[in-house]
């Protein structure tokens, strides 16, 4: 089955900074990949997903990209503020399946 | 619009007592989801249903029931509780096959 790994799992920037976590999945079949953010006290909320037949995606101060090929997936936040602190989960997930396989988690740390 | 709800918030039992934890959605979603979350193991998938008396088991299903005799509702049962089961669950819900996971708020679950 997929196995999703997810590093670092901590980081803390400057405000101001950029911010990348990165990760890896095992299953070439997986189609879809999406990025949680999970503030304290909060269920984990969608910010951005991509699927495989596209290479990068961006929302504003946010982007994700996708390497099929080495088989992982990046986040990206640029002009990091401190209300982006929170903990980041990335998922993967095969085509015709619901399940979600999420890795451990990043929390970030940004500093005013 | 209410969207989905977990309840209790907050729980506290004991080793061996039966607890339900429920989950409303207010979407009709076909498809719902128990995740457990733990330090070190991001969110682990308990049980999912694909809609009203259909469900199926997902990686750490032992010592939990589930159920879903209508669409609306998914409640979790842990018949016998375990210290092991002490962990924060999130229940979730999408429409068909592709839609992104919406999360309840969580209930945070003590067995002592």
């Amino acid at each position: 089955g997929e196995n999703v790994e997810q590093h670092p799992s901590t980081l803390s920037v400057q405000e101001g900074d950029s911010a990348v976590i990165k990760c890896t999945y095992s299953d070439s079949a997986s189609n879809y990949f999406p990025w949680y953010k999970q503030e304290l006290g909060k269920g984990p909320q969608l910010i951005i997903d991509i699927r495989s037949n596209v290479g990068e995606k961006k929302d504003q101060r946010i982007a994700v990209t996708l390497n099929k090929t080495a088989k992982h997936f990046s986040l990206h936040i640029t002009e990091t503020q401190p209300e982006d602190s929170a903990v980041y989960f990335c998922a993967g997930r095969n085509t015709g399946f619901q399940k979600l396989v999420f890795g451990t988690g990043t929390r970030l740390l940004v500093s005013p | 619009d209410a969207g989905i709800t977990q309840s209790p918030r907050y729980k506290i039992t004991e080793t061996g007592r039966q607890v339900t934890l429920m989950c409303h959605q207010t979407w009709s979603h076909s498809y719902m989801f128990w995740y457990r979350q733990d330090l070190g193991h991001g969110l682990r998938l308990i049980y999912y249903s694909a809609a009203a008396d259909i469900t199926d088991k997902g990686e750490v299903p032992d010592g939990y029931v589930v159920s879903r005799s209508k669409t609306e509702n998914f409640p979790l049962t842990l018949e016998s509780a375990t210290r092991s089961q002490t962990s924060v669950y999130f229940c979730a819900s999408t429409t068909s096959e592709g839609g992104t996971q919406y999360f309840g708020p969580g209930t945070r679950l003590t067995v002592l």
